[in-house]
């Protein structure tokens, strides 16, 4: 079956520190790969998202994530995170023949001001 | 543009009392529809999920049951809720890509 795991339940950064946040999926053909954020209060909203072509994604507000298919990885990566990043960010994951979105349990990103 | 309305936003309710949560899709025909359940530390879990008119499939076992009676309209429905009911309902709609709703924050006292 697939799956989706984040590595990391919580994570605090200082302002301006280098954000990584891990995920990996388990299936062995072709995926959509997908990180959503959920700001305070607001609902959850699309980041990024990878289909195909360059492996190096970027999204809205600096984010990028990139697709290492040997790793079965699409880790979300940020240069320097602001206070404004809190949110809790969810990788998710199609598997081409399927309509359905596989989500990993989350990261609650706490950016200290 | 397509939007989603998910209502209400917030609900309490005795155990045992019936439930409905209604969520509708405009801008868009034949749209699949999801309902997920959010749990803290949990993610995202697909309680029901829709491809047309009058066809659900169930994820999860459970209270709570799900019907589409219209194209664009996704209804969630529980005949006597249980306090494990509790928790945030998102409804969404999509395919390959997930839209969501506001959400429904449900507590069951």
């Amino acid at each position: 079956a697939q799956s989706v795991s984040q590595h990391n339940h919580h994570v605090i950064l200082s302002e301006a520190a280098s954000l990584e946040l891990g995920c990996n999926y388990s299936y062995g053909g072709t995926v959509n790969l997908f990180w959503y954020v959920q700001y305070p209060g607001q609902h959850l909203q699309l980041l990024l998202k990878y289909f195909s072509g360059d492996p190096l994604v970027k999204g809205i507000k600096g984010f990028e994530a990139e697709f290492i298919k040997s790793k079965f990885s699409f880790n979300l990566r940020k240069p320097s995170v602001q206070w404004s990043d809190t949110a809790e960010y969810f990788c998710a994951v199609n598997a081409d023949s399927n309509y359905q979105l596989i989500w990993g349990a989350g990261t609650k990103l706490i950016i200290k001001p | 543009s397509q939007t989603i309305h998910q209502w209400p936003a917030t609900l309490v309710q005795p155990v045992g009392s019936p439930l409905s949560l209604e969520c509708t899709v405009e801008g868009t025909s034949n749209p699949n529809l999801y309902w997920y359940r959010q749990a803290a530390g949990r993610g995202l879990q697909l309680l029901f999920y829709s491809v047309g008119i009058g066809q659900i499939s169930s994820e999860v076992p459970q209270n709570l049951s799900a019907s589409r009676p219209q194209d664009r309209q996704f209804i969630l429905s529980s005949k006597k809720l249980l306090l494990s009911d509790s928790g945030f309902y998102l409804c969404a709609w999509g395919s390959t890509e997930a839209f969501f709703g506001q959400g429904t924050r449900l507590t069951v006292v």
